[in-house]
């Protein structure tokens, strides 16, 4: 039972628009969640997170949006940049240390 | 390097032979971490360490994986009797969680796993 999705596999976009990546969960106890990326052959690394008490959090070019009713949240990233391709994770946490992980999203920015 | 260093980086191994992985965490970090990603999935959470006792190994596939710590710091991951299934990147990280939010982890860049 995936308690954290990330439907879409793969996107592909232009650079300079805006590249956003969807999660979906199940767990209405989740309350903390966070966003890592990931290159070719090396480990995931933290990118933004956001706790339940609120709904946007922002940090330069990237900002991430939850909506709890919906169970839902989403990572824009304006304006993507070449660099930002990579393989992107959500991953949500109950309070504890223990994260749960969406199987990822492969952005590609197109130049 | 400041950073979590694994060994090592890539492991070819035969069906049945025992493997060992070793996680290098990022020094005065209390917590680590092990997990597994196997192709197309996502980070399968395996092993939570606190200093050196381990309060939740309930990600472990199977009795044939086991995981220590010692001196908080060094930790290392056992397979014995290896299966094509256990073929895998494998993933440690480390945290300091002084506070709920500055609960980051930082990722290694995984040990190749593959079984013959």
């Amino acid at each position: 039972d995936q308690q954290v999705k990330q439907n879409s596999p793969s996107l592909s976009v232009q650079e300079g628009r805006i590249s956003i990546l969807n999660c979906d969960y199940t767990n209405s106890m989740f309350d903390y969640f966070l966003w890592y990326k990931k290159y070719p052959a090396e480990g995931p690394t933290f990118l933004i997170s956001i706790s339940s008490i609120k709904d946007k959090n922002e940090d330069g070019r990237f900002t991430v949006f939850l909506n709890k009713s919906a169970k839902h949240l989403s990572l824009h990233i304006v304006p993507s940049q070449p660099g930002d391709s990579a393989v992107y994770f959500c991953a949500a946490s109950t309070g504890t240390y223990k994260y749960i992980f969406g199987t990822g999203t492969r952005l590609k920015v197109l130049a | 390097g400041a950073g979590v260093s694994q060994s090592p980086s890539n492991k070819v191994t035969e069906k049945g032979k025992d493997v060992e992985l070793r996680c290098d965490p990022i020094s005065g970090h209390t917590a680590l971490y092990w997990y597994r990603q196997s192709l197309g999935q996502g980070l399968e959470f395996l092993i939570y360490f606190q200093g050196n006792s381990a309060p939740d190994k309930s990600g472990l596939p199977s009795d044939r994986f086991s995981a220590e710590r010692t001196g908080g710091s060094v930790s290392t991951l056992t397979i014995q009797r290896t299966q094509q299934e256990d073929s895998a990147v494998y993933l440690c990280a480390s945290s300091s969680p002084t506070n709920r939010l500055s609960e980051t982890q930082y990722f290694g860049p995984g040990t190749r796993l593959l079984v013959l």
